[in-house]
């Protein structure tokens, strides 16, 4: 079964400077999926990033890009310039290649807090 | 419709009553999945549907837990009996046919299930 680990329960960060958000998992599998979630108090699961196992190249949206190790099984999220919007639960989450493995297993989260 | 749409918003009930709760998935997806999010924030998978089909059953509590994707309608959770560890945000999400080579997973909003 796949884990997923988010070390990091609360973040706090200063606008317009940099943050990372740790994420490592766990699995058997060559081919998979990986992505990082927000959640805002509305509670509303907005994705923020995916990188899919078998490119090498991280994914980047805007200010917005990871850190894939696929050897270190490790997924790292980087804020660059953090807005006050940016304030959220962030959630890593793996999801394998087929079959059962199709649903989301998720991380425990990081709480960020962007201040003034 | 372009957003995952879920109903109510938010329920309310008595230990030992029913709970319904509605999911009207992406239009054009094949796949929507059912997680629970209880309030320490964890996620955990209830089950998923290619279609009308179950996928896969491995979170659900049968004894109490059922839930369907009938053609033409919204799909559905139901809870008989619930108890008080049932109050949770249910999120309901969808994903395209594998076939057109994305595989992420859009959120609704959630339904709020607040047991008493």
């Amino acid at each position: 079964a796949q884990t997923v680990t988010q070390s990091q329960p609360e973040m706090s960060v200063q606008e317009a400077e940099t943050v990372t958000l740790s994420c490592t998992y766990d699995t058997s599998e060559n081919n998979y999926y990986l992505f990082w979630y927000k959640q805002p108090p509305s509670r509303q699961m907005i994705l923020v990033i995916r990188q899919e196992a078998y490119k090498q190249q991280n994914a980047t949206e805007n200010r917005f890009s990871v850190n894939f190790q696929k050897a270190a099984k490790s997924f790292s999220l980087k804020i660059s310039d953090s807005q006050l919007g940016d304030t959220a639960m962030y959630f890593c989450a793996f999801r394998g290649e087929t079959g059962t493995a199709s649903k989301l297993t998720f991380g425990t989260g990081t709480r960020l807090q962007v201040t003034l | 419709g372009e957003e995952v749409a879920q109903t109510p918003k938010h329920l309310v009930r008595g230990e030992g009553q029913k709970a319904k709760l509605y999911c009207a998935p992406i239009k054009g997806h094949s796949y929507v999945f059912w997680y629970q999010q209880v309030l320490k924030n964890e996620f955990k998978f209830l089950i998923s549907f290619q279609n009308e089909n179950v996928f896969d059953e491995t979170g659900m509590p049968k004894e109490r837990f059922s839930a369907k994707c009938l053609p033409n309608s919204p799909c559905s959770l139901e809870i008989q009996a619930t108890k008080l560890e049932d109050s949770a945000v249910y999120f309901c999400a969808s994903s395209p046919y594998r076939g057109t080579g994305t595989d992420t997973q859009y959120f609704g909003p959630g339904t709020r299930l607040t047991v008493l």
